[in-house]
């Protein structure tokens, strides 16, 4: 089964716009991932956040969590077309073997 | 660093025959992992490799599902008597130990169809 709920499941802005997509999960972690991935190929590691973190920059992106509520979001800054792509946020397995579990996804378009 | 390879990227095959995927890891990574991801779905967990031995396998590998590593380095995912409901696209990624948070680095795929 699937730990992450990527809400919402589609978004589709103007280019310039920001995109904000939040992430739900139902244990406790000791860190939070985010992926991307384009059409039809493999993902991409975006940026790792730490259960003690709360907020962490990388370039255009920002993301948050609150372990309080088991949620996190990512910002995308001043998209472009570029950025089109589904957008996953993963977890740890419980099992210890640094196996993930992923969300459903969110869809992101970026209009030019 | 040339990344995470997989080959074929693309099989389509008669239901009944077996199929075989290769994923190359990179060079240094000592875990490799095997995900399926079927349309509109992130990944599943699959399998897991610590060089060369097999550590955890999902419930949703079935006995039709075999996996290798035979030298710790690259490894095979074949599939036994492939069903339609096979047909998704099979992800390799790895890490190492030392990965920060144990990132995972992914191949592209390879997108099996089953008729």
């Amino acid at each position: 089964s699937q730990q992450g709920e990527e809400d919402p499941q589609a978004l589709s802005i103007q280019e310039g716009e920001n995109a904000t997509m939040n992430c739900s999960y139902k244990t406790s972690i000791n860190n939070l991932q985010w992926y991307r991935q384009n059409s039809g190929r493999g993902l991409v590691h975006l940026i790792l956040i730490r259960s003690n973190e709360r907020e962490k920059h990388s370039g255009r992106l920002r993301v948050t969590l609150d372990t309080s509520k088991k949620s996190s979001s990512l910002l995308i800054t001043a998209s472009r077309a570029a950025d089109t792509a589904s957008y996953f946020c993963a977890t740890p397995g419980q099992t210890g073997a640094n196996n993930l579990f992923f969300g459903t996804g969110t869809r992101l378009t970026v209009i030019p | 660093d040339t990344g995470v390879s997989q080959n074929p990227r693309h099989k389509i095959t008669k239901r009944g025959q077996n199929v075989t995927f290769r994923c190359d890891p990179i060079s240094e990574h000592n875990r490799l992992y095997w995900y399926r991801q079927t349309l509109g779905q992130g990944p599943e967990f699959l399998t897991y490799f610590q060089n060369e031995a097999q550590l955890e396998k999902s419930r949703l590998l079935s006995d039709r599902f075999s996996a290798e590593r035979p030298k710790g380095s690259f490894s095979t995912l074949e599939i036994q008597r492939t069903e339609q409901g096979d047909s998704a696209m099979y992800l390799c990624a790895s890490s190492t130990v030392e990965s920060r948070g144990h990132t995972q680095y992914f191949g592209p795929g390879t997108r099996l169809t089953v008729l």
